[in-house]
């Protein structure tokens, strides 16, 4: 069965400083893979995805994320964290068949707490 | 503006009572979908569809059901609440007829029963 991990439950970074949230899977092949944001209240909002061609993708708000198949990961960074971007992450991974359906497994979550 | 509306923003229920959470979307989206936001364990899916008249379970089907009457619609009842139901759900839409796209999400339901 798949599995997304996102080891980190918390993380608390400074202002300015950057940031770097990990993802682990374990799926039977390449799926697509997805980073979302929840801003405290509110839904969520896609970050960035990966389908494939180039390993390294750029996303909204300044994130981007390295797909690596060896290591069956997908880190989300950024190189200097705002206030606004405290919320919690989600990545979340996705079959390449639409027989499958459309189905999306996703991590527990990262909550980003963001110091002045 | 586009995308997906869901009601009510928050309920608070008594154990056994049935509820009804609503999700329209108006981006013509063939599948849509429920989860279950509950702390420590992300997003899981409930129930899911992938076109009208059409749904199926997820991994936490249980004490749930929905309907696709239509494409715009995906209602999901809770036939007899009980407690471990208390959670936040959202309702999400994707395009699947053109591929794979990201799924769009509501902005959730809080359900709290006593």
């Amino acid at each position: 069965a798949q599995s997304v991990t996102q080891p980190d439950i918390h993380i608390t970074v400074s202002e300015g400083a950057s940031l770097e949230l990990r993802c682990n899977y374990s799926y039977g092949a390449t799926p697509y893979l997805f980073w979302y944001v929840q801003s405290p209240g509110q839904g969520l909002q896609l970050l960035l995805k990966y389908f494939s061609g180039d390993t390294l993708v750029q996303g909204i708000k300044g994130f981007e994320a390295e797909f690596k198949r060896s290591q069956s990961s997908f880190n989300l960074r950024k190189p200097s964290v705002h206030w606004s971007d405290a919320a919690e992450y989600f990545c979340a991974v996705g079959p390449r068949t639409t027989a499958a359906g459309n189905k999306l497994t996703f991590g527990g979550g990262t909550r980003v707490l963001v110091k002045p | 503006i586009a995308g997906i509306t869901q009601a009510p923003t928050s309920q608070i229920l008594a154990a056994g009572r049935r509820m009804t959470l609503r999700c329209t979307q108006d981006m013509r989206h063939n599948a849509m979908y429920w989860y279950r936001q509950d702390l420590g364990l992300g997003l899981r899916l409930i129930h899911y569809s992938n076109t009208a008249g059409t749904t199926g379970k997820g991994e936490v089907p249980d004490g749930y059901s929905v309907s696709r009457a239509n494409t715009d619609d995906f209602p999901l009842t809770l036939a007899s609440a009980v407690p471990s139901q208390t959670s936040v759900y959202f309702c999400a839409s994707s395009d699947g007829s053109r591929g794979y796209n990201e799924q769009f999400f509501g902005p959730g339901t809080r359900l709290t029963v006593l």
